[in-house]
Protein backbone atom coordinates (compact mmCIF):
# COMPACT_ATOMS: atom_id res chain seq x y z
CA UNK A 1 0.00 0.00 0.00
CA UNK A 2 2.03 3.39 -1.26
CA UNK A 3 0.87 6.05 0.61
CA UNK A 4 2.78 8.68 -0.74
CA UNK A 5 2.81 8.80 -4.98
CA UNK A 6 4.63 10.18 -7.49
CA UNK A 7 2.84 9.18 -10.50
CA UNK A 8 5.51 11.14 -13.34
CA UNK A 9 9.24 9.06 -12.94
CA UNK A 10 10.67 11.77 -15.14
CA UNK A 11 10.09 15.55 -15.86
CA UNK A 12 12.09 17.27 -18.73
CA UNK A 13 12.20 21.08 -18.61
CA UNK A 14 14.37 24.24 -20.33
CA UNK A 15 16.25 26.23 -18.14
CA UNK A 16 14.73 29.00 -17.67
CA UNK A 17 11.27 27.64 -17.30
CA UNK A 18 9.28 26.35 -15.12
CA UNK A 19 9.38 22.85 -13.21
CA UNK A 20 6.30 21.50 -11.47
CA UNK A 21 7.05 17.88 -9.19
CA UNK A 22 3.84 16.35 -8.01
CA UNK A 23 2.74 14.32 -5.47
CA UNK A 24 -0.39 12.44 -3.88
CA UNK A 25 -0.98 11.05 -1.09
CA UNK A 26 -3.65 8.87 1.33
CA UNK A 27 -3.08 9.27 4.82
CA UNK A 28 -5.10 11.49 6.74
CA UNK A 29 -2.29 11.29 9.45
CA UNK A 30 0.50 13.24 7.89
CA UNK A 31 1.38 16.16 9.90
CA UNK A 32 4.38 17.25 7.90
CA UNK A 33 5.45 17.24 4.25
CA UNK A 34 9.27 17.67 2.85
CA UNK A 35 10.59 17.57 -0.33
CA UNK A 36 14.08 15.80 -0.77
CA UNK A 37 16.49 16.12 -3.73
CA UNK A 38 18.84 13.66 -4.57
CA UNK A 39 22.08 13.35 -6.73
CA UNK A 40 23.58 10.17 -8.05
CA UNK A 41 25.94 8.40 -5.12
CA UNK A 42 25.01 11.02 -2.89
CA UNK A 43 22.04 10.32 0.26
CA UNK A 44 18.90 12.74 0.09
CA UNK A 45 19.29 16.64 0.34
CA UNK A 46 16.29 18.43 2.23
CA UNK A 47 14.95 20.81 -0.09
CA UNK A 48 11.79 22.16 1.28
CA UNK A 49 9.00 21.73 3.66
CA UNK A 50 5.47 22.67 5.05
CA UNK A 51 3.33 21.65 7.48
CA UNK A 52 -0.19 20.16 7.24
CA UNK A 53 -1.76 23.45 8.89
CA UNK A 54 -0.69 25.54 5.52
CA UNK A 55 -1.21 25.74 1.96
CA UNK A 56 2.14 27.32 1.13
CA UNK A 57 5.89 27.46 1.64
CA UNK A 58 8.48 29.30 -0.40
CA UNK A 59 12.14 29.18 -0.16
CA UNK A 60 14.09 31.16 -3.03
CA UNK A 61 13.56 29.62 -6.47
CA UNK A 62 11.31 26.71 -4.51
CA UNK A 63 8.04 26.68 -3.40
CA UNK A 64 5.57 23.94 -2.18
CA UNK A 65 1.65 23.43 -2.24
CA UNK A 66 -0.15 21.36 -0.03
CA UNK A 67 -3.94 20.84 -1.37
CA UNK A 68 -5.18 19.16 1.77
CA UNK A 69 -8.85 18.39 0.00
CA UNK A 70 -7.43 16.50 -2.72
CA UNK A 71 -4.05 15.24 -0.82
CA UNK A 72 -1.99 16.55 -2.94
CA UNK A 73 0.85 18.85 -2.78
CA UNK A 74 3.28 20.33 -5.64
CA UNK A 75 6.96 21.54 -5.48
CA UNK A 76 8.00 24.81 -8.30
CA UNK A 77 10.83 25.69 -9.27
CA UNK A 78 11.40 28.57 -11.44
CA UNK A 79 13.43 29.26 -12.88
CA UNK A 80 14.61 25.52 -13.35
CA UNK A 81 18.61 25.76 -13.68
CA UNK A 82 20.98 22.66 -15.15
CA UNK A 83 22.29 22.36 -11.44
CA UNK A 84 18.29 21.06 -10.33
CA UNK A 85 19.17 18.10 -12.23
CA UNK A 86 18.46 15.15 -10.05
CA UNK A 87 15.76 12.49 -8.35
CA UNK A 88 13.07 14.60 -6.28
CA UNK A 89 11.49 12.73 -3.45
CA UNK A 90 8.05 13.73 -1.82
CA UNK A 91 8.26 12.26 2.09
CA UNK A 92 5.65 13.05 4.20
CA UNK A 93 5.81 12.34 8.27
CA UNK A 94 3.14 10.56 10.79
CA UNK A 95 3.09 10.17 14.48
CA UNK A 96 1.77 7.87 16.39
CA UNK A 97 2.20 6.72 19.92
CA UNK A 98 5.21 8.83 20.27
CA UNK A 99 6.95 7.02 17.15
CA UNK A 100 7.58 8.91 14.14
CA UNK A 101 8.28 7.88 10.43
CA UNK A 102 8.72 9.33 6.95
CA UNK A 103 7.17 7.97 4.17
CA UNK A 104 8.80 8.58 0.89
CA UNK A 105 7.33 8.48 -2.73
CA UNK A 106 9.28 6.31 -5.94
CA UNK A 107 11.11 9.70 -6.57
CA UNK A 108 10.41 11.86 -10.17
CA UNK A 109 13.85 12.62 -12.43
CA UNK A 110 14.12 15.79 -13.25
CA UNK A 111 16.31 16.86 -16.05
CA UNK A 112 16.89 20.78 -16.54
CA UNK A 113 17.88 21.12 -20.07
CA UNK A 114 20.18 24.07 -21.18
CA UNK B 1 32.44 19.94 10.22
CA UNK B 2 32.32 16.09 9.07
CA UNK B 3 28.60 14.97 7.86
CA UNK B 4 26.96 11.91 8.26
CA UNK B 5 29.19 9.01 7.66
CA UNK B 6 28.37 5.85 6.80
CA UNK B 7 30.66 2.27 6.78
CA UNK B 8 31.03 0.30 4.61
CA UNK B 9 30.43 1.98 1.34
CA UNK B 10 29.75 -0.88 -0.44
CA UNK B 11 29.70 -4.39 0.52
CA UNK B 12 28.94 -8.26 -0.95
CA UNK B 13 27.43 -10.76 0.80
CA UNK B 14 25.50 -14.20 0.50
CA UNK B 15 21.92 -15.16 1.09
CA UNK B 16 22.15 -16.86 4.73
CA UNK B 17 25.02 -14.50 6.04
CA UNK B 18 24.89 -11.56 8.75
CA UNK B 19 25.90 -8.29 7.98
CA UNK B 20 26.40 -4.84 10.52
CA UNK B 21 26.22 -1.63 8.70
CA UNK B 22 27.54 1.63 10.76
CA UNK B 23 26.73 4.96 10.96
CA UNK B 24 28.12 8.57 13.07
CA UNK B 25 25.37 11.16 13.07
CA UNK B 26 26.80 14.80 12.48
CA UNK B 27 28.24 15.56 15.73
CA UNK B 28 25.62 17.28 18.11
CA UNK B 29 23.00 15.17 16.63
CA UNK B 30 21.11 12.69 18.90
CA UNK B 31 18.70 10.92 16.66
CA UNK B 32 19.46 8.46 13.69
CA UNK B 33 17.16 7.13 11.54
CA UNK B 34 17.94 4.23 8.74
CA UNK B 35 15.90 3.63 5.84
CA UNK B 36 16.57 1.05 3.09
CA UNK B 37 16.56 2.38 -0.57
CA UNK B 38 15.49 -0.40 -3.79
CA UNK B 39 16.31 0.41 -7.12
CA UNK B 40 13.95 2.39 -8.84
CA UNK B 41 12.42 3.14 -5.33
CA UNK B 42 12.28 5.81 -2.30
CA UNK B 43 14.03 4.66 0.65
CA UNK B 44 11.69 3.20 3.21
CA UNK B 45 11.89 3.69 6.45
CA UNK B 46 13.38 0.86 8.95
CA UNK B 47 14.03 2.78 12.18
CA UNK B 48 14.64 5.69 14.35
CA UNK B 49 16.34 5.90 17.62
CA UNK B 50 16.56 8.85 19.62
CA UNK B 51 18.58 9.40 23.17
CA UNK B 52 19.43 5.15 22.76
CA UNK B 53 16.24 4.48 22.62
CA UNK B 54 14.01 3.09 19.96
CA UNK B 55 11.39 6.14 18.66
CA UNK B 56 9.80 4.12 15.47
CA UNK B 57 10.01 1.28 13.56
CA UNK B 58 9.09 0.29 10.07
CA UNK B 59 7.41 -2.72 8.69
CA UNK B 60 10.57 -5.04 8.62
CA UNK B 61 11.14 -8.59 9.39
CA UNK B 62 13.11 -9.48 12.95
CA UNK B 63 15.98 -10.19 11.00
CA UNK B 64 16.47 -6.60 11.14
CA UNK B 65 17.71 -4.74 14.20
CA UNK B 66 19.73 -1.82 15.29
CA UNK B 67 21.04 -0.26 18.07
CA UNK B 68 22.26 2.81 19.43
CA UNK B 69 25.89 3.48 21.84
CA UNK B 70 26.45 6.50 24.21
CA UNK B 71 28.22 8.79 21.49
CA UNK B 72 25.36 8.20 19.05
CA UNK B 73 27.05 6.27 16.56
CA UNK B 74 24.29 3.34 15.04
CA UNK B 75 24.41 0.13 13.76
CA UNK B 76 21.99 -1.53 11.63
CA UNK B 77 22.40 -5.37 11.48
CA UNK B 78 20.67 -8.14 9.35
CA UNK B 79 20.43 -11.56 9.88
CA UNK B 80 20.24 -14.45 7.16
CA UNK B 81 20.42 -12.16 4.39
CA UNK B 82 18.16 -12.80 1.38
CA UNK B 83 18.35 -11.51 -2.05
CA UNK B 84 15.83 -9.09 -1.91
CA UNK B 85 17.65 -7.23 0.70
CA UNK B 86 20.13 -5.99 -2.04
CA UNK B 87 19.97 -2.34 -1.43
CA UNK B 88 21.11 1.36 -0.65
CA UNK B 89 20.67 1.62 3.17
CA UNK B 90 20.73 5.22 4.06
CA UNK B 91 21.53 6.33 7.47
CA UNK B 92 20.25 9.89 8.74
CA UNK B 93 20.69 12.36 11.66
CA UNK B 94 18.94 14.88 13.34
CA UNK B 95 19.30 17.02 16.59
CA UNK B 96 15.99 15.69 18.09
CA UNK B 97 14.23 13.39 15.46
CA UNK B 98 11.19 15.93 15.64
CA UNK B 99 11.71 18.03 12.97
CA UNK B 100 12.23 16.14 10.13
CA UNK B 101 13.57 19.23 7.87
CA UNK B 102 16.68 19.18 10.04
CA UNK B 103 16.95 14.98 9.15
CA UNK B 104 20.73 15.17 7.25
CA UNK B 105 21.36 12.01 5.16
CA UNK B 106 24.68 10.14 4.73
CA UNK B 107 26.09 8.59 0.92
CA UNK B 108 24.52 5.01 1.83
CA UNK B 109 26.00 1.85 1.73
CA UNK B 110 25.31 -0.52 -1.05
CA UNK B 111 24.56 -4.09 -0.21
CA UNK B 112 24.40 -7.11 -2.59
CA UNK B 113 23.18 -10.04 -1.61
CA UNK B 114 24.32 -13.05 -4.06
Amino acid sequence: DQQVKQNSPSLSVQEGRISILNCDYTNSMFDYFLWYKKYPAEGPTFLISISSIKDKNEDGRFTVFLNKSAKHLSLHIVPSQPGDSAVYFCAARVTQGGSEKLVFGKGTKLTVNP
Amino acid sequence: DAGVTQSPTHLIKTRGQHVTLRCSPISGHKSVSWYQQVLGQGPQFIFQYYEKEERGRGNFPDRFSARQFPNYSSELNVNALLLGDSALYLCASSLTGISYNEQFFGPGTRLTVL
